[in-house]
């Protein structure tokens, strides 16, 4: 079955620990994004890539950092610059083209706590 | 740029009962609209979409919405509610010839017994 998996589904990790959360797709999608969802506030972009070797930042993408060096992986690092970073995490794939046809389908998420 | 707003942050309703999610957008171009569903810690699942042609639009588990230009709207609706309806209600946005979607903050659905 063609999808988006993401690993752990739990995260526990110290302050000051950087950590890196992986999202792999089967859908041969060229669009990937990273979203932080926190409670009442939606789901915020942190960094989006549509094509291999290039990614652009999004509304809050300080603290993290992320690479694209295949189609199917765009593995997020959350670092300890980041200041907050419990939180939920989703990864998203799309075909980037932008055309009507062009939907965001979501992994499972991983939630991460800083203890 | 584009935004969204749902007006509700949690919409208490009966089972059995109607409930409508409301969604009001933003934008100076055209448009397409979506509705996701997110359970408790999973990701978010793809309800229903508008793209063209008919302002209603049906999706799964039986929701339903009708696009309203004049009142830049998507509002979604369910003419009967179970349980198994609690969850977490998104209303996205995205430009036409964009690719990069606008999400609203949630509504949360919680169906009483």
């Amino acid at each position: 079955d063609g999808g988006i998996t993401q690993s752990p589904k739990y995260l526990f990790r110290k302050e000051g620990q950087n950590v890196t959360l992986s999202c792999e797709q089967n859908l041969n999608h060229d669009a990937m994004y990273w979203y932080r969802q926190d409670p009442g506030q939606g789901l915020r972009l942190i960094y989006y890539s549509q094509i291999v070797n290039d990614f652009q930042k999004g509304d809050i993408a300080e603290g993290y950092s992320v690479s694209r060096e295949k189609k199917e992986s765009f593995p997020l690092t959350v670092t300890s610059a980041q200041k907050n970073p419990t939180a939920f995490y989703l990864c998203a794939s799309s075909k980037g083209t932008g055309a009507s046809t062009d939907t965001q389908y979501f992994g499972p998420g991983t939630r991460l706590t800083v203890l | 740029a584009q935004s969204v707003t749902q007006l509700d942050s949690q919409v208490p309703v009966f089972e059995e009962a109607p409930v409508e999610l409301r969604c009001n957008y933003s934008s100076s171009v055209s448009v397409y609209l979506f509705w996701y569903v997110q359970y408790p810690n999973q990701g978010l699942q793809l309800l229903l979409k508008y793209l063209s042609g008919s302002t209603l639009v049906k999706g799964i588990n039986g929701f339903e919405a009708e696009f309203n230009k004049s009142q830049t709207s998507f509002h979604l609706r369910k003419p009967s509610v179970h349980i198994s309806d609690t969850a977490e209600y998104f209303c996205a946005v995205r430009n036409r010839g964009s690719y990069i979607p606008t999400f609203g903050r949630g509504t949360s659905l919680i169906v009483h017994p």
